[in-house]
């Protein structure tokens, strides 16, 4: 099946830290998305891409940074992780045009 | 700014029926989007309403007033699988062909026997 996939399910690190989160996808969409998910929250947009040369800010780039090495291949990274910046961690996917994001399984990032 | 109101939470029994109610200002707005999330889980699609009116797609209804910013989810039927939490999002369009969401805080729904 066509699916949206991400790397790792869990993390556990510690402040000062680089770390890469990383998302792939089978199902030929070109707009890939990362989103944050706290208690409470909802989800709030991080940087999003409609292809391969074209990356936006989200609501809360700072601290993030990211990089789209291909159409089925979007990661992101914190240059040094804070402790606030544990959360849940979602990769969508969504075609030119359409209406539903499909999430990936989410990572679950802890930042000691 | 963007802002999007629903309820935190919403207990019902099963075979009730549930309305979340979702208000939001926003500019650029396209369209109101509707996904499910179970405990653990992934944000799952449910609905998208782009005009008036109510969509109806089995046992959930979404609906969509634009001149009120307004819009709400209808449960039919409540089953136990029912409880997860429901998260209105507003579509604006950034680019085109591009879509962006912005969610709300999401509403809890427990359904109990």
């Amino acid at each position: 099946d066509a699916d949206v996939t991400q790397t790792p399910r869990n993390r556990i690190t510690k402040t000062g830290k680089r770390i890469m989160l990383e998302c792939s996808q089978t199902k030929g969409h070109d707009r890939m998305y990362w989103y944050r998910q706290d208690p409470g929250l909802g989800l709030r947009l991080i940087y999003y891409s409609f292809d391969v040369k074209d990356i936006n800010k989200g609501e809360i780039s700072d601290g993030y940074s990211v990089s789209r090495q291909a159409q089925a291949k979007f990661s992101l990274s914190l240059e040094s992780a804070i402790p606030n910046q544990t959360a849940l961690y979602f990769c969508a996917t969504t075609r030119t045009g359409g209406d539903e994001q499909f999430f990936g399984p989410g990572t679950r990032l802890t930042v000691l | 700014g963007q802002s999007l109101e629903q309820p935190s939470e919403v207990t019902a029994v099963e075979g009730a029926i549930v309305q979340i109610n979702c208000t939001y200002q926003t500019s650029g707005f396209y369209g109101l989007s509707w996904y499910q999330q179970h405990d653990g889980g992934a944000p799952t699609f449910l609905s998208y309403n782009a005009l008036d009116g109510l969509e109806e797609t089995g046992r959930f209804s979404s609906f969509l007033s634009r001149s009120d910013s307004y819009g709400y989810l209808l449960l039919q039927e409540l089953q136990m699988k029912d409880s997860a939490s429901y998260f209105c999002a507003v579509r604006r369009e950034i680019k085109a062909a591009g879509n962006k969401l912005t969610f709300g805080g999401g509403t809890r729904v427990l359904v109990k026997p």
